[in-house]
């Protein structure tokens, strides 16, 4: 059974290009969490999604920051334009109302990297 | 909202030893309470939860006690080995339902 799949793995940029990071949560799974992590701050829960819908945006730092998921097998977080504070690891992680949605199977995250 | 604190930021065990992390939270609703342990490079990884109905909870050589009076909550690692260094975060679901976590505990076990 696949457990949480992201994309890419690593990913270098520069300064004021778009970022996409992409999300494939555990199947039958109808929530899903996007976190960064860095050393400064720990773990932050960015935004979760209930059955494909937004629930609670308010940790996206900032309008640069956007996500998306169109289907339930998808998602996406944008950054656009990136900065180098934005270097961090993001983590996409997945959970089930059926075992309870707080139980939480995370990816194995994009390590980002802006110069 | 909820805040999760974790002490100690780390930890140095002789290996056979025990290892024990404390966490506290603020919100009294928070319900479940889960410990992750996220080796260098990798994903946290879930190694045991608890939920408020229950006091304790053992998985082998790990254990988890939540005192919701108190509203802190404690992993217990026995018979520690040098593959249990990692950082553990401790976490706490808030009345929303979302999770905050503790800043992580380095535990390294020394042979």
């Amino acid at each position: 059974d696949a457990g949480v799949i992201q994309s890419p793995r690593h990913e270098v940029t520069e300064m004021g290009q778009e970022v996409t990071l992409r999300c494939k949560p555990i199947s039958g799974h109808d929530y899903l969490f996007w976190y960064r992590q860095t050393m400064m701050r720990g773990l932050e829960l960015l935004i979760y999604f209930n059955n494909n819908v937004p629930i609670d945006d308010s940790g996206m730092p900032e309008d640069r920051f956007s996500a998306k998921m169109p289907n339930a097998s998808f998602s996406t977080l944008k950054i656009q334009p990136s900065e180098p504070r934005d270097s961090a690891v993001y983590f996409c992680a997945s959970g089930s109302a059926g075992v309870g949605k707080e139980t939480q199977y995370f990816g194995p995250g994009t390590r980002l990297l802006v110069l | 909202g909820e805040n999760v604190e974790q002490h100690p930021s780390t930890l140095s065990v002789q290996e056979g030893d025990s290892a024990v992390i404390k966490c506290t939270y603020s919100d009294s609703a928070s319900n479940y309470f889960p410990w992750y342990k996220q080796e260098l490079g990798k994903r946290p990884q879930l190694i045991i939860d608890i939920r408020s109905n229950v006091g304790e909870k053992k998985d082998q050589r790990i254990a988890v006690t939540l005192n919701k009076t108190a509203k802190h909550f404690s992993l217990h690692i026995t018979e520690t080995q040098p593959e249990d260094s990692a950082v553990y975060f401790c976490a706490a679901s808030d009345s929303w339902g979302k999770l905050q976590f503790g800043a992580g505990t380095q535990v390294v076990v020394t042979p």
